[in-house]
């Protein structure tokens, strides 16, 4: 089973908004991680932030973590037509690399 | 620096056949986790490799199995392959132990059953 949902499923953007993606995990985690994935290709890893931080950023990126509500956010700025593509949460709770993916969400950015 | 290669991309096989799908890690990663993704199961861990050892197994049947190379080169296989094993299969190596970094994956070996 999957730790992690995530919300919305699909998300559709003009060329130049934000997009927001959410993501809620059950149990007590190491860190989570964010990864972009076009068209059932490999995934690419975005950003990972770890349990004892809050926010993290990376150029466009910015990722939240709450541990209290279990849940984390990432907003793209300023989106681009190539940043459509499916967007996963995974979170890792051990000493292994284990990660337990979410359900996705899928980004369309209209040009 | 190489990523994490994984061959052969595309693979059709017949069910009842196995098959083994093949991942170089990126150089100086020694964990190497296999994940499956469906569309109706989404991505799903199947075991992590550490220095050779099987660390974590996820809910998989016996069908499913791996290996690790002193080299940190991995091999999955899958014997008695099943209409439902089609899928995208996924390798990914991380540096450093701990499970606090960064998972790179490849590009993934596509297997579809007939």
């Amino acid at each position: 089973s999957q730790q992690g949902e995530e919300d919305p499923q699909a998300l559709s953007i003009q060329e130049g908004e934000n997009a927001t993606m959410n993501c809620s995990y059950k149990t007590s985690i190491n860190n989570l991680q964010w990864y972009r994935q076009n068209s059932g290709r490999g995934l690419v890893h975005l950003i990972l932030i770890r349990s004892n931080e809050r926010e993290k950023h990376s150029g466009r990126l910015r990722v939240t973590l709450d541990t209290s509500k279990k849940s984390s956010s990432l907003l793209i700025t300023a989106s681009r037509a190539a940043d459509t593509a499916s967007y996963f949460c995974a979170t890792g709770m051990d000493s292994s690399y284990k990660l337990i993916f979410g359900s996705g969400t899928r980004l369309l950015v209209r040009p | 620096k190489a990523g994490v290669t994984q061959t052969p991309r595309y693979l059709i096989k017949t069910r009842g056949q196995q098959v083994t799908l093949s991942c170089s890690p990126i150089s100086g990663h020694r964990s190497v986790s296999w994940y499956q993704q469906t569309p109706g199961q989404g991505l799903q861990f199947l075991f992590e490799y550490f220095s050779e050892t099987q660390r974590n197994k996820g809910n998989f049947p016996g069908r499913f199995s791996g290996r690790q190379f002193s080299n940190s080169r991995s091999e999955m296989n899958v014997s008695t392959l099943e209409l439902g094993d089609s899928a995208l299969y996924l390798c990914a190596s991380s540096l450093e132990d701990g499970g606090n970094t960064e998972a790179f994956f490849g590009q993934g070996t596509r297997l579809t059953v007939v």
